[in-house]
């Protein structure tokens, strides 16, 4: 695998299920990022993590629930979401966050629908 | 506040003409800009980038991009479109906030390419 993963790429829930996201990237990064793409808005950024720590929460609802356990991997927890909650949840990465090394490659995205 | 603006939604261009896609942002400081595409399906590539000197940009699949600072401007363009260029087309304008650098993207600009 190369560049930056997302398993699944679809996903359907009801309301009350718990799931989970998952991105991986293969790119030896430091930083790892969850967007959310909606129709016809802007892509919203909702978590930022360098070396595994959180330095961006982006008034994100606590029904979604960040991990990242190494600097590889990035999880975003979901519970009781709502239907407007779906959309598509892209994840990206970078060597780092400062202005030059912060150059942001995305992952395929997983299409979430909430029922 | 930062943001950027891509007036227009939706762009349908004959093969083989050229293309300009428009982006204007707003922001303090000295910007950061990038344009990204986004195939159907696909996660978002980077196309190019400015941070400083020429302030047109050469990047892949042939696209250019021209910074304009006294108009905040950040049009891309490509001289002769090719049907594989069907895609959505995003600014992102790169700010620092609270020690973490962050993209803000524009809604994007959907291409439609006509055989």
């Amino acid at each position: 695998e190369t560049g930056v993963t997302q398993t699944p790429r679809h996903l359907v829930m009801g309301m009350t299920n718990k799931k989970s996201l998952k991105c991986e990237q293969h790119l030896g990064h430091n930083a790892m990022y969850w967007y959310k793409q909606s129709a016809k808005k802007p892509l919203e950024l909702m978590f930022v993590y360098n070396f595994k720590e959180q330095t961006e929460n982006n008034s994100v609802p606590s029904r979604f629930s960040p991990e990242c356990p190494n600097s590889s991997h990035l999880f975003l927890h979901l519970h009781t979401l709502q239907p407007e909650d779906s959309a598509l949840y892209l994840c990206a990465s970078s060597l780092g966050t400062s202005v030059r090394n912060n150059e942001q490659f995305f992952g395929p995205g997983t299409r979430l629908t909430v029922l | 506040a930062q943001s950027v603006t891509q007036p227009d939604i939706h762009i349908t261009v004959s093969e083989g003409a050229s293309l300009e896609l428009r982006c204007n942002y707003s922001y303090g400081a000295t910007p950061y800009l990038f344009w990204y595409v986004q195939s159907p399906g696909q996660g978002l590539q980077l196309l190019l980038k400015y941070f400083s000197g020429d302030t047109l940009v050469q990047g892949i699949k042939g696209f250019e991009a021209e910074f304009k600072r006294s108009q905040s401007s950040f049009n891309l363009r490509k001289p002769s479109v090719h049907w594989s260029d069907a895609a959505e087309y995003f600014c992102a304008v790169g700010t620092l906030s609270s020690g973490t650098y962050k993209y803000i993207f524009g809604t994007g600009t959907r291409l439609k390419v006509l055989a």
